[in-house]
This record gives structure tokens, C-alpha cells and sequence, in this order.
């Protein structure tokens, strides 16, 4: 079984500054990685996946992540974020396994990421 | 517009009703997930169908009793509900097959209050 571990639940920072939200998870298999956003009142929203070849990935919105196998982490990173980037962002991981359970995905608890003027 | 719309957006029932949330997709996706998602807790994944099939179900109580009669809709029938089941219900659906790599596709969500 997978586990994904978000380290922080809230990450407050100024708007323009840079931010990095950590993702660790752990899986005896190989797996493809996630993040998704979720703006108040919506649903979540793809922001990056890491499949497979470069493991510095770039998504939506001026986010990027970095997939470290040796330290099982896939952290987000913007280097300046807005007001408009303030929402709730999930680390998801989907581990590669035989049979019918191949769609399971596993989401992390989630870090608020409150931007301040 | 995601491409998943859920309805309907709030829904507030007595522990003795009974109500449907519905789920609809436009984007010819053969895969669909109910999801709840509580307050400090992970999004904890409810129901499965991959081809009309229901595929998974994460010991959820008998209370929720899901319906999908065709690959565009998904319903979540709701009865006796509990005052702890109140939660954002997340649909969201992708595309099945060899590559287990499509991402998911969510709905905007059904807030439900029980009281």
C-alpha cells in the first residue's frame, strides 16, 4: 500500500515571495505523482504529474515540482507567488500494481496556502 | 467549466430523508469516483466504476448506495444519514485503460449538512 505525507497543514507567506510545499510518500512500487489545487467552493484541479524521464516537472500556473526517488519527496515550488495562488494544494500519489487496482489513488491531507498582501 | 458537473452544489437533509447527488461528465471518460472530504481529513475515496462496473467499495456503509446506469452519469443515493456524514462529496471520473497515468477529473462538489 501507498501513503502520501504532506508535512505542513497551513504555509502562510507574503505575496511575491517564493514558497515550497512538501510532499513525502512512501510505496514498495513504482508510482506516478500528483498535485492537484482546490480553489474555496471547487473542486480539485490538476496542477502537475510526474509520470516518467525528467524528474523536474512544470504545471499550471508558474508551479513546478521535483521528483527525488532516493528521498521518496515530491515538493511544489513557485518562485513568486500571487494573492490568487491562496487555496488548498493536495499531494497524490498513484502506485503502478497489477490486476484491477491500477486507478487508486492516494491524496495527502493537504497544506493551505494562505498568500499575503 | 471543469467537464464534471456535480448537482446538486448544497444539500441540507434530516437523518430521516432520502436524496440523490447526481454526477455527470462530458469529457468521454469510462472511469468515475465518488469522494468525500472532510474537514483535516484526506480525501477518502468511496465508490468505483471503470466501464459501468462497480470496481471498488471502501466499506462504506450501506446508507450510501451508488448508481451509475450509463459512463456519463453517477449517482450517490443517500438514506438515514448521520450527523458525521456531513462533507464535501467529490465526483470526479478519467479515462481507463493500459496506461494507468490519466489523471482524475473533479467535479466542483455537493456540500451536504445533515441534521
Amino acid at each position: 500500500a501507498q501513503s502520501v505525507t504532506q508535512l505542513d497543514s497551513q504555509v502562510p507567506v507574503f505575496e511575491e515571495a517564493p514558497v515550497e510545499l512538501r510532499c513525502n510518500y512512501s510505496s514498495s512500487v513504482s508510482v506516478y505523482l500528483f498535485w492537484y489545487v482546490q480553489y474555496p467552493n471547487q473542486g480539485l484541479q490538476l496542477l502537475l504529474k510526474y509520470l516518467s524521464g525528467s524528474t523536474l516537472v512544470k504545471g499550471i500556473n508558474g508551479f513546478e515540482a521535483e521528483f527525488n526517488k532516493s528521498q521518496t519527496s515530491f515538493h511544489l515550488r513557485k518562485p513568486s507567488v500571487h494573492i490568487s495562488d491562496t487555496a488548498e494544494y493536495f499531494c497524490a500519489v498513484r502506485a503502478y500494481l497489477g490486476g484491477g487496482s491500477n486507478y487508486k489513488l492516494t491524496f495527502g491531507k493537504g497544506t493551505l496556502l494562505t498568500v499575503n498582501p | 467549466e471543469t467537464g464534471v458537473t456535480q448537482t446538486p452544489r448544497h444539500l441540507v437533509m434530516g437523518m430521516t430523508n432520502k436524496k440523490s447527488l447526481k454526477c455527470e461528465q462530458h469529457l468521454g471518460h469510462n472511469a468515475m469516483y465518488w469522494y468525500k472530504q472532510s474537514a483535516k481529513k484526506p480525501l477518502e475515496l468511496m465508490f468505483v466504476y471503470s466501464l459501468e462496473e462497480r470496481v471498488e467499495n471502501n466499506s462504506v456503509p450501506s446508507r450510501f448506495s451508488p448508481e451509475c446506469p450509463n459512463s456519463s452519469h453517477l449517482f450517490l443515493h443517500l438514506h438515514t444519514l448521520q450527523p458525521e456524514d456531513s462533507a464535501l462529496y467529490l465526483c470526479a471520473s478519467s479515462r481507463q485503460g493500459s496506461s494507468y497515468n490519466s489523471p482524475l477529473h473533479f467535479g466542483n462538489g455537493t456540500r451536504l449538512t445533515v441534521t
